[in-house]
């Protein structure tokens, strides 16, 4: 079926610097969304987006994060600059509405903060 | 506050075997209920839902589950598992009219022996 392509699968950044990571969603999806998953416990809602606006952000969704979706291009998350307990697994996910579709996940993004 | 509980951190059973993973919910509104499967270092893959009607819902690989008002469940079962079922099963819940976030339960890890 179609997928949600995420890139990189896994990246290592020191403390303070920047980090963007990168979806690419179902072509025909128009809803995208970031989830966070630390190792071994449970995945959280970070932020959805759509029609280039971020629809509802929850209050792991700090400051320091921002998302965009320019023209033609990835479902960016980006963080700067980065902490230690960004450390985890991000999912991106897509639907094509909030009613009935289903959602489909990318297979992540490992981030290590060191 | 909505909540979504699965009581059983790990269940070991051996091939063959019959399995219901449990996950219970608190909202009194409408919502959408659905079970993902997360295979070790992948993504959430779906695996069926329930919003309205016969509240036996089937989905992939011969899972199915029942959703019941008055106990607030949405139990997965299998009649008969294979070792590719091993993997971590998400219970999941979608609040109706919002903006389409998931609140995840925190995951049953299954572990299928030979």
């Amino acid at each position: 079926g179609p997928k949600v392509l995420q890139i990189p699968s896994h990246q290592i950044i020191d403390m303070g610097q920047m980090v963007t990571l990168n979806c690419d969603p179902v072509s025909n999806h128009l809803y995208f969304y970031w989830y966070k998953q630390i190792l071994g416990q449970q995945m959280e809602f970070l932020v959805n987006f759509y029609n280039g606006k971020v629809m509802e952000k929850s209050k792991l969704f700090k400051d320091q994060f921002s998302v965009e979706r320019p023209d033609g291009s990835y479902f960016t998350l980006k963080i700067q600059p980065t902490a230690l307990e960004d450390s985890a697994v991000y999912f991106c996910a897509s639907s094509r509405d909030t009613a009935n579709s289903d959602y489909t996940f990318g297979s992540g993004t490992r981030l290590l903060v060191i | 506050t909505q909540t979504v509980s699965q009581s059983d951190a790990h269940v070991t059973v051996f091939e063959g075997d019959s399995v219901e993973l449990r996950c219970n919910y608190s909202y009194g509104g409408s919502i959408y209920l659905s079970w993902y499967i997360q295979h070790h270092g992948h993504g959430l893959q779906f695996l069926l839902k329930y919003y309205s009607g016969n509240p036996v819902v089937q989905g992939v690989n011969g899972f199915e589950a029942e959703f019941s008002k008055s106990d607030s469940s949405f139990h997965l079962r299998k009649a008969s598992v294979h070792w590719s079922d091993s993997a971590v099963y998400f219970c999941a819940v979608r609040i109706t009219g919002n903006t389409g976030k998931l609140i995840f339960g925190l995951g049953t890890t299954l572990q299928v022996q030979p």
